[in-house]
């Protein structure tokens, strides 16, 4: 039980487009939901934490406008990353959670940016 | 903001030898978890720990929860190849809001 998945697992994009990544809870309800992403030898840094039908809620230097996150379901979260540009280059985990503090985490998506 | 320090970052050791990792914080959590990542994968849950004192055991892999809820540390018994990773702990925020706050990890390198 509590599998998540995420797709794409890999993207490349050119510079100044937008990518979706979704992530969904696949055998269980999640009522939030959280965007990390992971650099290189780095921890995982929180993004986003998105409740199911309401705005997400952003950490503190994270662009809302930017990393555009929608909540539409008790199974699937989004992110958009848009323009995106070399910087943003990045893995992006998601995690998913039943009212508990456990989160489960997907596999990951390994976005690059040309 | 609460931060957790882990120690060693890095930690190679020979299969059949034991080791233990520490995360430790000056802040108190409710509760704190353990996960192992491998490369280009999302880290997987090992283990909660909730009270002070706690001792989990999961196969050879032994976890503590200081008295305090500050720190914990994660031992491992006649470790074998498939026990490389990169393991992170997560401590739950106290301030009721189901975030995690992870430590930079412990990459662990057990050579056969």
């Amino acid at each position: 039980g509590a599998v998540v998945s995420q797709h794409p697992s890999r993207v490349i994009c050119k510079s100044g487009t937008s990518v979706k990544i979704e992530c969904r809870s696949l055998d269980f309800q999640a009522t939030t939901m959280f965007w990390y992403r992971q650099f290189p030898k780095q921890s995982l840094m929180l993004m986003a934490t998105s409740n199911e039908g309401s705005k997400a809620t952003y950490e503190q230097g994270v662009e809302k406008d930017k990393f555009l996150i929608n909540h539409a379901s008790l199974t699937l979260s989004t992110l958009t990353v848009t323009s995106a540009h070399p910087e943003d280059s990045s893995f992006y985990i998601c995690s998913a959670s039943n009212r508990g503090h456990e989160q489960y985490f997907g596999p990951g998506t390994r976005l690059t940016v040309t | 903001t609460q931060l957790l320090e882990q120690s060693p970052q890095f930690l190679s050791i020979q299969e059949g030898e034991n080791l233990t990792v520490y995360c430790n914080s000056s802040s108190v959590f409710s509760s704190l978890q353990w996960y192992r990542q491998e490369p280009g994968e999302g880290p997987v849950l090992l283990v909660t720990v909730v009270t002070g004192g706690e001792v989990k055991k999961l196969k050879r892999l032994t976890f503590q929860f200081g008295d305090a809820r500050k720190d914990s540390s994660l031992h491992i018994t006649a470790a074998q190849t498939g026990d490389t990773g990169l393991y992170l702990c997560a401590g739950v925020s106290s301030y009721g809001n189901n975030r995690l706050a992870f430590g930079k990890g412990n990459q662990v390198v057990v050579i056969p």
